[in-house]
């Protein structure tokens, strides 16, 4: 249970393009999602928090304008990069917590997906 | 604000032996949840661990236990009978309100055969 997918898990693009990458609970509903960004050999930094149906809350120092982040419904939540650079290229990764999960590992845990390794060119 | 620190860049274990991964923390709150997470080399984060401030009993989960000492802030990991598949990235983390979590620095686990 608590599984998380993204998608893609890799994506090359050019310079000035702009980049969605999807984030989805499959077995659970996710009232609130996370998306993280990990520079190689790093730990994970926030980049914002996403509660379905209202505007995501973003970390100091995050551009909203760049970093799109929807979260529409309880299982889906996406990010968009715009106008990618070359120092946006890194490891994205999301998460997502749900109240209602039951047992051991409960509604306060944040389930990670897999992550989505950006290359800007 | 919340700190976490992990102390240990790199640990080398041999396998089956024992090994523990030390985090601390730093925080004015009372009531809160600590996390171990595993990042092996395909970079999925995995829970092993967690553990509710509330809870005076050490958790444990198979192979992993914790100490969790809430007076000294300190909260490690000890992997036994430790296994190849064990090498991995490990990662504390805090959880702050509302259910933001902060991580540390991350401890670079190595089982040698």
């Amino acid at each position: 249970g608590a599984v998380v997918s993204q998608h893609p898990s890799w994506v090359i693009c050019k310079s000035g393009t702009s980049v969605k990458i999807e984030c989805r609970s499959l077995d659970f509903q996710a009232t609130t999602m996370f998306w993280y960004r990990q520079f190689p050999k790093q730990s994970l930094m926030l980049m914002a928090t996403s509660n379905e149906g209202s505007k995501a809350t973003y970390e100091q120092g995050v551009e909203k304008d760049k970093f799109l982040i929807n979260h529409a419904s309880l299982t889906l939540s996406t990010l968009t990069v715009t106008s990618a650079h070359p120092e946006d290229s890194s490891f994205y990764i999301c998460s997502a917590t749900d109240p209602g999960l039951a047992g051991e590992l409960t509604a306060d845990t944040q389930y990670f997906g897999p992550g989505t390794r950006l290359t800007v060119l | 604000a919340q700190t976490v620190t992990q102390s240990q860049p790199e640990m080398s274990v041999q396998e089956a032996e024992t090994v523990t991964l030390s985090c601390t923390y730093d925080t004015s709150e009372s009531d809160y949840y600590l996390f171990w997470y595993k990042q092996p080399p395909s970079r999925q984060m995995i829970l092993v661990i967690r553990q509710e401030a509330y809870k005076q009993q050490n958790a444990t989960e198979n192979r992993f236990s914790v100490n969790f000492q809430k007076a000294a802030k300190s909260f490690s990991l000890k992997i036994s009978d430790s296994q190849l598949g064990d090498a991995a990235m490990y990662f504390c983390a805090y959880r702050s309100w509302p259910n933001k979590l902060i991580f540390g620095t991350g401890t670079l686990l190595a089982v040698q055969p």
